[in-house]
């Protein structure tokens, strides 16, 4: 089965950028959705389709995708972006399944 | 508005069953493609579950033969039958609606959970 891989975390200080990577084989050829998910609360979608973000969804949030890495960017960053950070992907290459990466915790220092 | 509530968790002994609920508005249910994600305590998301607009349905590896995904179309509702329950199915179980293409999905709606906690 595929198999998504993000670091377990990221540290970043107010105002500056970060960026938590979602590797697997040839991601590239995929469609890479990114949730964020602040303690006792449900995941939020904030980026789809690589790089889409829904209505609501601050411009700061932008995400890539190419070769085996997706990066989720997060420019500008707030206090209140600190969460934890999935990534996912749709799986069909034999059972259809949805594929998510272990999850970063974002920490704004 | 688009809502989904979830019901049914609560504390189980290993091998028994339980029913979770999830009471949709805003939408209809069987004309989306619905799927339940289960998170243990301090761990990531876990696929459990989909249920296509047409019916077919799949499982993920660790939950198949046990877990049942079904809908009741005139109640609006997507229910998992969870049965042979073990310790390691204790998790907040999240109800989502998938949003599709022809060559991906991705959950634009999700319920606020239910936590299953099996043990003894």
């Amino acid at each position: 089965s595929y198999v998504l891989t993000q670091p377990p975390s990221v540290s970043v200080a107010p105002g500056k950028t970060a960026r938590i990577t979602c590797g697997g084989n040839n991601i590239g050829s995929k469609s890479v959705h990114w949730y964020q998910q602040k303690p006792g609360q449900a995941p939020v979608l904030v980026i789809y389709y690589d790089s889409d973000r829904p209505s609501g969804i601050p411009e700061r949030f932008s995400g890539s995708n190419s070769g085996n890495t997706a990066t989720l960017t997060i420019s500008r960053v707030e206090a209140g972006d600190e969460a934890d950070y999935y990534c996912q992907v749709w799986d069909s290459s034999s059972d259809p399944s949805v594929v998510f990466g272990g999850g970063t915790k974002l920490t704004v220092l | 508005e688009v809502q989904l509530v979830e019901s049914g968790g609560g504390l189980v002994q290993p091998g028994g069953s339980l029913r979770l609920s999830c009471a949709a508005s805003g939408f209809t249910v069987s004309s989306n493609y619905m799927s339940w994600v289960r998170q243990a305590p301090g761990k990531g998301l876990e696929w459990v579950s989909v249920i296509y607009s047409g019916g077919s349905t799949y499982y993920a590896d660790s939950v198949k033969g046990r877990f049942t995904i079904s809908r009741h179309n005139s109640k609006n509702t997507l229910y998992l039958q969870m049965n042979s329950l073990r310790a390691e199915d204790t998790a907040v179980y999240y109800c989502a609606r998938l949003s599709t293409t022809v060559t991906t999905k991705w959950f634009d709606y999700w319920g606020q959970g239910t936590l299953v906690t099996v043990s003894s």
